[in-house]
């Protein structure tokens, strides 16, 4: 069974960039046919897509964020990560990383990493 | 962009039937999934593709899509069936993936 295990700091100081990776286990990011991506949801909200990456590097950010998002992917880990920049009290949030195929539904999401944003 | 409308809330008596509904533009022309979301845990898909459920979610979790509206059914609502509901949809014109603002259900 696929696991997705988010890590990174769970404070960061107004202005300053957030960073979180997500380890994968029990399969292969490489030569895979899925994307990994990030989905957020601010307390007590909705569910928000950041963006994805595929093995290749290949991005796609959701446009209300992209001016501020980078989504990377280390093959010989087996991880990928997120970099939000500028980050304000409105990027407080539980950042879950996910695996999904193109066009399609979130069948794997990691377990959520909660992330303030704080002086 | 691409928006889908839900419910805030939807309250159901135990053995009941409870029905979510998820509206949006042309959304007939759209695969619909739906998740459920307990309080302090991750969201975990109980219906794809309008109507299929991954393996390990009981049958009384149905879905539909047609006449405008998707609409997931809970039947028999158990006491743990408790939980938010959130739609979600690819949006082809942007490529990007759109979720409803969810639905709380409450077993009365």
């Amino acid at each position: 069974q696929l696991h997705l295990q988010e890590s990174g700091p769970g404070l960061v100081k107004p202005s300053e960039t957030l960073s979180l990776t997500c380890t994968v286990s029990s399969g292969s990011i490489s030569g895979s046919s899925f994307y990994w991506g990030w989905i957020r949801q601010s307390p007590g909200k909705g569910l928000e897509w950041i963006g994805s990456v595929y093995h290749s590097g290949t991005t796609n950010y959701n446009s209300s964020l992209k001016s501020r998002v980078t989504i990377s992917v280390d093959t010989s880990k087996n991880q990928f990560s997120l970099k939000l920049l500028s980050v304000t009290a409105a990027d407080t949030a539980v950042y879950y990383c996910v695996r999904y195929s193109y066009g399609s539904y979130f069948a794997y999401w990691g377990r959520g990493a909660l992330v303030t944003v704080s002086s | 962009s691409y928006v889908l409308t839900q419910p805030s809330s939807v309250s159901v008596a135990p053995g009941q039937t409870a029905s979510i509904s998820c509206g949006g533009d042309d959304i007939g022309g759209k695969s619909v999934h739906w998740y459920r979301q307990q309080p302090g845990q991750a969201p975990v898909l109980v219906v794809y593709d309008d109507g299929d459920r991954p393996s390990g979610i009981p049958d009384r979790f149905s879905g539909s899509n047609s006449g405008g509206t998707a609409t997931l059914t809970i039947s028999n609502v158990e006491a743990g069936d408790e939980a938010d509901y959130y739609c979600q949809v690819w949006d082809h014109s942007n490529d990007h993936y759109v979720f409803g603002a969810g639905t709380k259900v409450t077993v009365l």
